[in-house]
């Protein structure tokens, strides 16, 4: 079946530590995106990537990295330097980036700091 | 940023009733997305509908969009308990890539059996 994979589900760290969020597709798709979903909010969005070996800030970009080494993955790196990471992540992917489409949602990570 | 603000925030209803979501969004448009999201899962896509056109069905939705006014509705008919969930909208900043696509708050739906 295609579709997104998220993992983990459920991640807890403790202040300080970076830890990475997995994001695979296997849709074919050349775009692929992280949100970030607050209680109560609407989905707000950290990074992007058009096509391998490229990517752009979106809005909340700071306290956060990814790559984009293969297509079909796109990992996000929470650092330390987020001081408010507890959230839900969403990853996504669409054909292109053009402005048309669909995005289709992979599960979703939650991550919370103790 | 905020494109889209979906109203009302919550909303219950009995099953077989009508549910209405309204969006407003404040800049000129290519195209609007509704979005559906069940507790603690990701969003599925429910339609899009382009800035050209005024009305899209797909099953038991009914998506209208009105440029003029800046605002699109999405009415579920006949619901089932099964569509209680959280309902965006979503569009791209004219002009923007896909990259650019800003969701409201959403509505929270209640269907109760």
């Amino acid at each position: 079946d295609g579709g997104i994979t998220q993992s983990p589900k459920y991640l807890f760290r403790k202040e300080g530590q970076n830890v990475t969020l997995s994001c695979e597709q296997n849709l074919n798709h050349d775009a692929m995106y992280w949100y970030r979903q607050d209680p109560g909010q609407g989905l707000r969005l950290i990074y992007y990537s058009q096509i391998v070996n490229d990517f752009q800030k979106g809005d909340i970009a700071e306290g956060y990295s990814v790559s984009r080494e293969k297509k079909e993955s796109f990992p996000l790196t929470v650092t330390s330097a987020q001081k408010n990471p507890t959230a839900f992540y969403l990853c996504a992917s669409s054909f292109t980036a053009a402005n048309t489409g669909e995005l289709f949602f992979g599960e979703g990570s939650r991550l919370t700091v103790l | 940023s905020q494109q889209g603000e979906e109203d009302p925030q919550a909303l219950s209803i009995q099953e077989g009733e009508n549910a209405t979501m309204n969006c407003s969004y404040k800049t000129s448009i290519n195209n609007l997305q509704w979005y559906r999201q069940n507790s603690g899962r990701g969003l599925v896509h429910l339609i899009l509908i382009r800035s050209n056109e005024r009305e899209k069905h797909s099953g038991r939705l009914r998506v209208t969009l009105d440029t003029s006014k800046k605002s699109s509705s999405l009415l579920i008919t006949a619901s089932r308990a099964a569509d209680t969930a959280s309902y965006f909208c979503a569009s791209p900043l004219y002009g923007g890539s896909q990259g650019n696509l800003i969701f409201g708050k959403g509505t929270k739906l209640s269907v109760k059996p």
